[in-house]
This record gives structure tokens, sequence and C-alpha cells, in this order.
């Protein structure tokens, strides 16, 4: 699977749009790009995944640049309970898809 | 939907004693369940994955006569922690899958050991 880059931490104050990038510049033609968060000493949950076309559902928005390279995940309307390590994953689409967790995005929703 | 439990939430036991949790998937079936550790302001590690019928799949490092995964039914997988020490204390989370072919993964609450 292919490495990601994160930037270890971003603030959004409440009620404005979460742009958080990924970097998968090594993504391969079968990866789709996965999104998941972890609110502090929870599980993980799923956010959205795309392969090449942008998608949005009643959680957030995510653009796939057209080289695939890179992504950004939005979420219009920040609210506090967004505060989370947000993690982007390009996955194959092969028989292990294992998810492999990287560092993550610390967003913090600032009041 | 695609719910999944674990219990139990919370154990503190003493050092050499076995500790079992329970991951379940309550409204669905899982064809396979993964196993995660994640040790204090660091990422998720895989543990193990682990089909339902069958063995489970140990990652690098992780010792199976150690942490002994069980996945009996369709809905349940179970982890043993044998002869715990403190530095098995940890977050374990488990996460189910749940047709094969689909990549999403639900995740439980995790539970949180800490050996005395």
């Amino acid at each position: 699977d292919a490495k990601t880059t994160q930037p270890p931490s971003m603030d959004c104050a409440e009620g404005r749009a979460a742009n958080l990038p990924c970097n998968h510049s090594t993504i391969s033609g079968n990866e789709y790009v996965y999104w998941y968060r972890q609110i502090h000493s929870q599980g993980p949950q799923y956010i959205i995944h795309g392969l090449k076309n942008n998608e949005t559902n009643e959680m957030a928005s995510l653009i796939i640049t057209e080289d695939r390279k890179s992504s950004t995940l939005i979420l219009p309307h920040a609210t506090l309970r967004d505060t989370a390590v947000y993690y982007c994953m390009p996955i194959s689409s092969g028989s292990a898809r294992q998810l492999t967790f990287g560092s993550g995005t610390q967003l913090t929703v600032l009041p | 939907g695609a719910v999944v439990s674990q219990h139990p939430s919370w154990v503190i036991c003493k050092s050499g004693t076995s500790v079992k949790i329970e991951c379940r998937s309550l409204d669905f079936q899982a064809t396979t369940m993964f196993w995660y550790r994640q040790f204090p302001k660091q990422s998720l590690m895989l543990m193990a994955t682990s089909n339902e019928g069958s063995k489970a799949t140990y990652e690098q490092g992780v010792e199976k006569d150690k942490f002994l995964i069980n996945h009996a039914s369709l809905t349940l997988s179970t982890l043993t922690v044998t002869s715990a020490h403190p530095e098995d204390s940890s977050f374990y989370i488990c996460s189910a899958r749940r047709l094969a072919g689909a990549n999403e993964q639900f995740f439980g609450p995790g539970t949180r050991l800490t050996v005395l």
C-alpha cells in the first residue's frame, strides 16, 4: 500500500470548513483513498472513500486530484465534536485490504 | 447499522493472569475481524486478522501464543492476552468487515487493558 503524508495538526474555527490534506504520491491505480477518524479513546470511524471521482456523503466531501497523488477531506461546517485524529489510507482492491494507520492529522475545532 | 461492540470496555488485572476481550458485530455478519493495539499517543497497529472458522494471521512481531484469537462465529471474535505483563497495557480495538470483498471496516469502541 502507498505511503501517506499528512500534517500532524490543524486548527479550525467552529462553523467553518475544515480542509484536511493528504499526500499519497505513490498510490497505485487499484488503490482507493479511505478516510477514517478517531476521537480520543474511541475506536476509529469510517468517513468516506473514493477512487478518482470526488465524493460526498452526509459527513464530508472528498476531493481527489486528477493525478490521484493527493486528496483533501472537507468537513463543511466543523463542530466541536469533529475534534479528532483524521487518517487517510490508500487501500488496494486486493484481497488483503488491511488498514495501515499512519500518524494522521489532529484536528482541533476551536469555539 | 454496522455496529461493533467490545467487552469489557476496560479491565485491570494482575501480572501473570489472562484476560479475554470479546468483539461482536451486532447487526451484521463479519467474515473477517481485525485486532489492533494502540499505545498512548501512537497510531493503531494491526495485530492480527481472523477469518471465521480458520486460524488467525498474525502480523510480524506479534506472538500468537500470547495473543490467542478465536473467531468461532460470524458475529464473535475473542482476543485472549495470556500471562499478561505491564508492557501489554494498551488500548485494544477490534474491527469487522461486513462482506467478503467490501473494504469498509467498522470499529468497536476499544478495550483499555491495564496490567499491574
